[in-house]
């Protein structure tokens, strides 16, 4: 069973539709990242969450500490915002503390 | 800054030879790793740094070499390339004062391709 798992594995929505991206993991973990990659292949920083909610324009991500869950939600999707989005998890404990494990990914395709 | 700068963007190889990809970051941070990304599968982590003269090894270490001789270089050398290893390569960069819940800095990449 992989340590941090996405859904869904790939998505199509039409412009404007409101998205939902999960991550789930099951190990000790300090922080939740998400990451976008785009067809060129460079990866960014999106969030970062060790609680609560954050939001930066159309993106808000969520996590729930207690039961090893978080969302990416994207409102009011644009063409420009198909790429692929990434969980991924910072360890906290023993020699693997700071660590990163990811999810496989969500590729995201928004048609206008 | 620059950020977290990788060479080359490209390469081929043939088995048995070897190379070293680059990485830098200008931005003092302590933490830096060495990731590959294949298709259907999660980056995975090879050998990381957690300062200069200190580094260990990740998930999929086998093939692979790092040092850590300045806080803004930490090349990746692969001794005997394997058709194994062709990937898309990722060097990143945190600070780690202050807790490991640091943003991550990613560099460009680097396709390898081994033939």
């Amino acid at each position: 069973k992989n340590e941090v798992e996405q859904s869904p594995q790939n998505l199509t929505a039409q412009e404007g539709e409101f998205i939902t991206i999960n991550c789930s993991y099951s190990v000790g973990i300090s922080a939740l990242h998400w990451l976008q990659q785009h067809p060129g292949g460079g990866i960014v920083s999106l969030f970062m969450l060790s609680s609560g909610k954050k939001k930066h324009g159309r993106l808000i991500a969520t996590i729930n500490i207690q039961e090893k869950h978080s969302s990416l939600h994207i409102t009011a999707s644009h063409p420009r915002d198909s790429a692929v989005y990434i969980c991924a998890v910072c360890l906290n404990y023993g020699g693997s503390q700071g660590n990163l494990i990811f999810g496989k990914g969500t590729k995201l395709s928004v048609k206008p | 800054n620059a950020g977290v700068t990788q060479t080359p963007k490209f390469q081929v190889l043939k088995t048995g030879q070897s190379m070293t990809l680059q990485c830098a970051q200008d931005m003092n941070h302590e933490y830096m790793s060495w990731y590959r990304q294949d298709p259907g599968m999660g980056l995975r982590l090879i050998h990381y740094s957690v300062g200069a003269g200190i580094t260990d090894q990740g998930e999929v270490p086998n093939g692979y070499n790092v040092s850590r001789s300045t806080t803004e270089d930490f090349p990746l050398r692969l001794l005997s390339a394997a058709p194994s290893q062709t990937s898309v390569y990722f060097c990143a960069s945190r600070r780690t004062s202050g807790g490991a819940s640091n943003e991550q800095f990613f560099g460009p990449g680097t396709r390898l391709t081994v033939l």
